[in-house]
Order: C-alpha cells, then structure tokens, then sequence
C-alpha cells in the first residue's frame, strides 16, 4: 500500500515544465514526501523531498499544499532523458522502516 | 562518494544453482534495504537490515531466501536452488539512519538475474 495517488502517465514537451501531481491525502505530520524516478533498466534514483515547505534542488522543486494533503513536482525544462516513471512516497510509519514504491506516473517526454 | 555499490550487474545461473548478489552501501550507511522488480513490474521490498541484524523481512519469500549485512563486508543476498521466477532485477539501497527520519534512502543500479 503506497499510501499516495499519481497519474499512471502524462506526456510533456520537450523544453516545458513538467508538473507531476501527487495526492497524499491521510499524510501524519511527521511524515515526509519523497519523490524517486525510475529510467529503464536503471535504479531508482532519488529526486528531493520534503515535509512542509516547498523545495528546490538541481534538479527539481516540490510544491507542497498549506494542508499537506497533496503535492506537485516540477521538472523546470523537461528533456527527453526525463522519460522515466516517476514515485511519489510517503515516509513509513513509525513501525514501518520501507519506503513502499506504488505504480507511480510514467512520463513520457516528447521532441 | 561512491554511492551505493551492486555486484555483479548481471547474473545468468541454471535451474538448482545458488545465486549470491553483493551490496555496498554508501559511506557511512548502516541501514540496508533489498527490493525486487519482476519484469513490466514494481518494486516490491525484501527486507531491511542494520548491522548484524535482520529489522524487517516482511517481503522475503518463506524459502530458499536470506540475507545478512555482517559487521565487515557487504550485504549478501542469498538465493538458493535457484528457478525461472526468481529472474528478476534486485535492487539494494542505504541509508545513513532509519527512513522515517527523514534521510534520503539511495539505491544502487541493481543487479539483474537470469534464471535458465
């Protein structure tokens, strides 16, 4: 149980924005948000996280709502190696020690 | 840094065999993680180790499956009498603490199994 809500897929073009939508609707407040993408044939790699406050780092920014209750990553100039699927994860419970990966969004960038 | 370190990258074993595939966390990780990808499938957790200790292994098959993380040395997981449905991609991942805190969980490239 991934315990959040994405897409199965969206198609963005090359050289815009991506906005990948995440619903976490029962997040605790202790718990953070992760967001993971996964290209073919490679590991999961990490992308940023976040627990209240938006963030940015090189490679994207995460936009968390006031309520917490969903949140949007953005991919700033999407190109095509961002094909990918993309994750988005809650932090376990306290008596859970995994991050539960779901089907999560497969992005599809286009030329 | 070296991140997390997976080998080998790519295993081909016969029905009956063992398959042994090794995980290096990064420096200054005690927290491993093992997940397994079947193919056109998602990622599904094995078990969770800290040094010497076996923390969660809710996702490990009942048999012919272990795996250790020794005080010295890399993670080891252990396949043994190996057959075709265990081909699959198995990824490992670190952390410097448990994941609830807050630290980032950084996974290695994975290495694939193939069972003939």
């Amino acid at each position: 149980d991934a315990k959040t809500t994405q897409p199965p897929s969206m198609d963005c073009a090359e050289g815009r924005a991506a906005n990948l939508p995440c619903n976490h609707s029962t997040i605790s407040g202790n718990e953070y948000v992760y967001w993971y993408r996964q290209i073919h044939s490679q590991g999961p790699q990490y992308i940023i996280h976040g627990l209240k406050n938006n963030e940015t780092n090189e490679m994207a920014s995460l936009i968390i709502t006031e309520d917490r209750k969903s949140s949007t990553l953005i991919l700033p100039h999407a190109t095509l190696r961002d094909t990918a699927v993309y994750y988005c994860i809650r932090t376990p419970g306290s008596n859970d020690y995994k991050l539960s990966f779901g089907a999560g969004t497969t992005v599809t960038v286009r030329a | 840094n070296a991140g997390v370190m997976q080998n080998p990258r790519h295993l081909v074993r016969r029905r009956g065999q063992e398959a042994r595939l090794r995980c290096s966390p990064m420096k200054g990780h005690s927290h491993v993680y093992w997940y397994r990808q079947l193919p056109e499938e998602g990622l599904k957790f094995m078990v969770y180790l800290q040094k010497e200790n076996i923390i969660d292994e809710s996702g490990m098959p009942k048999e012919r499956f272990s795996a250790e993380f020794p005080k010295e040395g890399p993670s080891i997981l252990r396949i043994q009498q190996v057959v075709r449905g265990d081909s699959a991609a198995y990824f490992c991942a670190s952390s410097p603490t448990r994941a609830s805190s807050g630290n980032t969980i950084y996974f290695g490239e994975g290495s694939w199994l193939t069972v003939v």
